[in-house]
């Protein structure tokens, strides 16, 4: 059975640091992992999504890297912003369903 | 244009009412998804309707009953809920499959519905 866990459960960082979000599965037969971004009472707006067969994505000052056989991928969040906090989410596609399985989250918070 | 629109934002019903949420969007995806997020914690799947038939069922009560009368559109039918369902209801698309499989896709989340049952 597929489990997430994403470290660590919340971070609290000055404005304008560099920034590492971690996300660990416990199978690596996965199809992909989606890094999404859930701001209170909100849905999720999806961040960047890593397909199996791809080391690393990249958006703006965001950075998702994926490292299949170890089951880990880290969100690395470049020149921090107040603007930046949110609860961070991982999830996972393990099966050919459209399941997506969600680690419990990251809560940052960038204090100006 | 990435949006899916779910109505209504707050929905307030007692534990014999019956009330339906809806999810719409016109990205042509062919896959969409029901999750329910409960405070503080991830999302769970509940349902998939992958080219309008429902293709995952996560085990939900029965008081909850899915709709997908065509491709733009998911309805989630609510009949004698709960207290404990509370909750925050999501729904999702994505493009469908791709090769065959539908998990390559990124899914695209609404902005949710908050259910409170009194």
């Amino acid at each position: 059975k597929q489990e997430v866990t994403q470290i660590p459960a919340a971070l609290s960082v000055p404005e304008g640091e560099n920034l590492v979000l971690n996300c660990s599965f416990t199978d690596s037969a996965i199809y992909n992992l989606q890094w999404f971004r859930q701001d209170p009472g909100k849905g999720l707006t999806s961040l960047l999504l890593i397909q199996s067969s791809q080391r690393e994505q990249t958006s703006g000052r965001l950075n998702a890297s994926l490292d299949k056989s170890s089951g880990r991928s880290t969100l690395y969040i470049a020149a921090s912003q107040p603007g930046d906090s949110a609860t961070y989410l991982c999830a996972v596609a393990s099966g050919n369903t459209g399941k997506l399985i969600f680690g419990q989250g990251t809560t940052l918070q960038v204090k100006p | 244009d990435t949006e899916v629109t779910q109505t209504p934002k707050h929905l307030v019903m007692g534990m014999t009412n019956k009330k339906s949420l809806k999810c719409e969007q016109h990205m042509g995806h062919r896959a969409m998804y029901w999750y329910k997020q409960k405070a503080k914690k991830p999302p769970e799947l509940m349902f998939v309707y992958s080219y309008e038939k429902l293709s995952i069922n996560e085990s939900v009560p029965s008081r909850f009953s899915p709709e997908c009368p065509n491709s733009s559109l998911l309805n989630l039918h609510l009949h004698a809920l709960q207290p404990e369902d509370s909750a925050l209801y999501l729904c999702a698309s994505s493009l469908g499959t791709s090769g065959g499989v539908i998990a390559k896709n990124i899914q695209y989340f609404g902005a949710g519905t908050r259910l409170s049952v009194l």
